[in-house]
């Protein structure tokens, strides 16, 4: 199946920092990723769908001037972190379609990666 | 609002056992309809997907699922979990055509005892 990776696995920060997370697509061309973030005992929640070319669609009550996506490629979306807090401390995980894989909206997940502000 | 529910959130069983996870729904129109699971450490993998067809659907590691459209439901079996069955398991659903926002459930954890 279709590889999606992350970069990095975890990244530790000062409070008041901005991280960058990379998501890319390995062995196929997405022209749209999602964003996701899992706080610990929740599920997934859909923050943002980044699409390759254009702006990204944020979810309601996500602020897109603190989670700043850009999608500059087929095959690599980034998810940066602007002024991060300890309250951003959570597991970000990026997922991507196959457009080949056709109607089935079957996503492919990265890794994920764990973010500690500190 | 398009939601999808798991009942269970934590399961212990034995080896051998029997296991199944609840999952209801709450679209209207044609849906499709996914489990996933997230070992220890790892990352989200499909277990198994619903489009259209058979509503008994067959996964890897002899995991299945049955999409009840009458009930809005898609639970998850295996007539014999392992120890390496430890996991959580995640239900998730999308409105089917184009590209669709997927709602995933809250995750049921799973632990098996050898």
């Amino acid at each position: 199946g279709a590889v999606v990776s992350q970069h990095p696995s975890w990244v530790i920060c000062k409070s008041g920092t901005s991280v960058k997370i990379e998501c890319r697509s390995l062995d196929f061309q997405a022209t749209t990723m999602f964003w996701y973030r899992q706080f610990p005992k929740q599920s997934l929640m859909l923050m943002a769908t980044s699409n390759e070319g254009s702006k990204a669609t944020y979810e309601q009550g996500v602020e897109k001037d603190k989670f700043l996506i850009n999608h500059a490629s087929l095959t690599l979306s980034t998810l940066t972190v602007t002024s991060a807090h300890p309250e951003d401390s959570s597991f970000y995980i990026c997922s991507a379609r196959d457009p080949l894989s056709g109607s089935t909206n079957e996503q492919f997940f990265g890794p994920g990666t764990r973010l500690t502000v500190l | 609002a398009q939601s999808v529910s798991q009942h269970n959130h934590h399961v212990i069983l034995s080896e051998a056992a029997s296991l199944e996870l609840g999952c209801n729904y709450s679209y209207g129109g044609t849906v499709n309809l996914f489990w996933y699971v997230q070992y220890p450490g790892q990352h989200l993998q499909l277990l198994l997907k619903y489009f259209s067809g058979d509503p008994l659907v067959k996964g890897i590691k002899g995991f299945e699922a049955e999409f009840i459209k009458s009930k809005f439901s898609f639970n998850l079996r295996k007539p014999s979990v392992q120890w390496s069955d430890t996991a959580e398991y995640f239900c998730a659903a999308t409105q089917s055509g184009g590209y669709q926002k997927v709602t995933f459930g809250i995750g049921t954890k799973l632990q098996v005892i050898p």
